[in-house]
């Protein structure tokens, strides 16, 4: 089964400054993942997800992130921050290989950005 | 614009009353899922439906009911015995189990 760790609680930038959270997965095999925004008091948006076609996964807003097998990781990162991606972010690996259709969400990113 | 609609937006209960939470997606999506999300916790799932007319539990099903008549349609109710219902509750869909999931804005119930 797929799990992922996202090690930052909290994260904290400047406007314009760049943007990296963290997301390790542990998985038997080659995973989905999909990285999700929560804004708030709104429902979760899908940022971006990796399917293994490609190891750099461009999203939406700006956002990337990188597939990197060797260190287990797929950190979601952006060059320049706004103040509009202030929010809850989410990195949650793919449902299949799991029960039929459950995705597991962990306790996020609260990402905070300062003018 | 196709997309997930959930009503109402707010929604209050009184003790020892039922309550149903509308969930409606027009993407022609197999898989519908119901969660719930409680302040600095992240969404927990509580029921999930592949096919009209087949639904499962999921991890805090206790306390909660869902039907799945329509492909477009998913409501949950929350019943009298679900003794904290106080929360943020999410619907969504996907085209298949593997797909990333789409969510609608939320329900926010809360006890009077």
């Amino acid at each position: 089964a797929q799990s992922v760790t996202q090690l930052d609680s909290h994260v904290s930038v400047s406007e314009g400054t760049p943007v990296l959270l963290r997301c390790n997965y542990s998985s038997s095999y080659s995973p989905s993942l999909f990285w999700y925004v929560q804004h708030p008091n709104k429902g979760l948006q899908l940022l971006l997800k990796y399917t293994s076609a490609a190891t750099l996964v461009k999203g939406i807003n700006g956002f990337e992130a990188e597939f990197k097998k060797s260190e287990t990781s797929f950190h979601l990162t952006k060059p320049s921050a706004h103040m509009s991606d202030a929010a809850e972010y989410f990195c949650v690996p793919g449902a299949g290989g799991t029960s039929y259709g459950k995705l597991t969400f962990g306790q996020g990113t609260i990402l905070t950005v300062h003018p | 614009d196709g997309g997930i609609t959930q009503s109402p937006k707010y929604l209050f209960r009184k003790e020892g009353q039922n309550v149903t939470l509308s969930c409606e997606q027009n993407l022609n999506h197999d898989a519908m899922y119901w969660y719930r999300q409680d302040p600095g916790q992240g969404l927990r799932l509580i029921y999930y439906s592949q096919i009209v007319n087949d639904f499962q539990k999921g991890d805090i099903a206790e306390g909660y009911s869902v039907s799945r008549e329509k492909k477009e349609s998913f409501p949950l109710t929350v019943t009298s015995a679900q003794k904290n219902p106080t929360a943020f509750y999410l619907c969504a869909s996907a085209r298949d189990y593997n797909q990333p999931q789409h969510f609608g804005d939320g329900t926010r119930l809360s006890i009077l």
